[in-house]
């Protein structure tokens, strides 16, 4: 297997314009993950997928973030309008079964930055 | 609050030196991971233990449920160990994991 595979690995946008993220995790992992990644807070996790049902999008940060999974091997992360404060490296992981027993696997990141 | 927190924050080392790096915990876990990211780059898991310890190579990971903390070892350490390494814990609903700040390490030849 590829590994988890993240598209596009960097995308520069102006403000104001719609961002797709796009994330294939896995073959066999039923569980995916949305990360942020910046300077100031690190890793943050923006939505869990299990069995491509969201289970939790509590760190969504509001309504301008979407994220689906309509199937186990394709997923995305939608900005619409994006902003400046958006700008960070997007993970997607997968594991088997959540994060208790089971190991997670990383994409390569997409970076965006938006201007 | 913070679920992991890590020491040091920033590390530099001399080729071929030992390197720890601490992880401590407050939440109950099932597991603890340790993950590497080099700059610009993606994340990669090293290790995942619940007990005991764990070596891959020159890298070697220890975990106290007890006392609730983890080390990182590095032996012979070499340039292209430089990176991140970030400990990681699931939250209790596995819903999640629990980022430390993570360790920018930096071996100089």
């Amino acid at each position: 297997d590829a590994g988890v595979i993240q598209s596009p690995r960097h995308e520069v946008t102006e403000m104001g314009q719609e961002v797709t993220l796009r994330c294939k995790p896995i073959s066999g992992h039923n569980s995916l993950f949305w990360y942020r990644q910046t300077m100031m807070r690190g890793l943050e996790l923006l939505i869990y997928f299990n069995n491509n049902v969201p289970i939790d999008d509590s760190g969504m940060p509001e309504d301008r973030f979407s994220a689906k999974m309509p199937n186990a091997s394709f997923s995305t992360l939608k900005i619409q309008p994006s902003e400046p404060r958006d700008s960070a490296v997007y993970f997607c992981a997968s594991s088997l079964q959540g994060a208790l027993i089971t190991e997670a696997f990383f994409g390569q990141g997409t970076r965006l930055t938006v201007v | 609050k913070n679920e992991v927190e890590q020491s040091p924050q920033n590390l530099t080392a001399q080729e071929g030196e030992f390197i720890t790096i601490n992880c401590s915990y407050s939440v109950g876990i099932s597991a603890l991971h340790w993950l590497q990211q080099h700059p610009g780059g993606g994340i990669v898991s090293l290790f995942m233990l619940s007990s005991g310890k764990k070596k891959h190579g020159r890298l070697i990971a220890t975990i106290n449920i007890q006392e609730k903390h983890s080390s990182l070892h590095i032996t012979a350490s070499h340039p292209r160990d430089s990176a991140v390494y970030i400990c990681a814990v699931p939250s209790n609903t596995g819903n999640q994991f629990y980022f430390g700040t993570g360790t920018s390490l930096t071996v100089i030849p």
